[in-house]
């Protein structure tokens, strides 16, 4: 089992460019988080997602910020005209069910510079 | 929604000593608080956990507590080493999503 994975590792986009984060969840698992993580803070929610379908984006900004899990292929992340702010960790996790009560994998995350 | 906080945001121990991280959480539907300890640029990896059923977990150096009836949690780290540096962040289950804490900065000097 490979794991969660993320690519890229690091992306860097100038301003106004397009981001697109992938994430395959571990084997099994059909439930996936994103959370965005500024230097020296915490995880912060961003949305989950079940397979062709949100369950949460609360903490999606209202613009410019997408999410998809398709029933084949990775979840992606999608930010659409970055700019500096958006320059953070984005780490997916994947778990089996999405009871909240179950242990979440993280993946290595993807470093995006907003340049 | 829930709220999760976390004492201290910083943490220094002598090698050997114990350490001690202390969350509280606001939700008392929550029933499922996880650990993580992430290490300089690597992604966050579960420790340990525990479930509202139970009132304490060991795991070797490390063990987690709970009070639900005050709604906090710690984890307990003895015979720190070195390689126990790390941000470490607690987690509180918040419907189907998980709630983290803002995570406390664990070093361990020789």
């Amino acid at each position: 089992n490979a794991g969660v994975m993320q690519n890229p590792r690091h992306l860097v986009r100038r301003r106004g460019q397009e981001a697109r984060l992938r994430c395959s969840p571990m084997k099994g698992h059909s439930h996936v988080y994103w959370y965005r993580q500024l230097p020296e803070e915490g995880l912060k929610f961003m949305v989950y997602l079940q397979k062709e379908n949100i369950i949460d984006e609360s903490g999606m900004p209202k613009e410019r910020f997408s999410a998809e899990f398709p029933k084949e292929g990775p979840s992606i992340l999608r930010i659409q005209q970055v700019v500096r702010g958006d320059s953070a960790a984005y780490f997916c996790a994947s778990s089996t069910t999405g009871e909240g009560n179950t242990e979440a994998f993280f993946g290595q995350g993807t470093r995006l510079t907003v340049v | 929604g829930e709220n999760v906080e976390q004492h201290p945001s910083t943490l220094s121990v002598q090698e050997g000593d114990s350490a001690v991280i202390k969350c509280t959480y606001s939700d008392s539907a929550s029933n499922y608080f996880p650990w993580y300890k992430q290490e300089l640029g690597k992604r966050p990896q579960l420790i340990i956990d525990i479930r509202s059923n139970v009132g304490e977990k060991k795991d070797q150096r490390i063990a987690v507590t709970l009070n639900k009836t005050a709604k906090h949690f710690s984890l307990h780290i003895t015979e720190t080493q070195p390689e126990d540096s790390a941000v470490y962040f607690c987690a509180a289950s918040y419907g189907q999503n998980f709630v983290f804490g803002p995570g406390t900065r664990l070093s361990v000097l020789p």
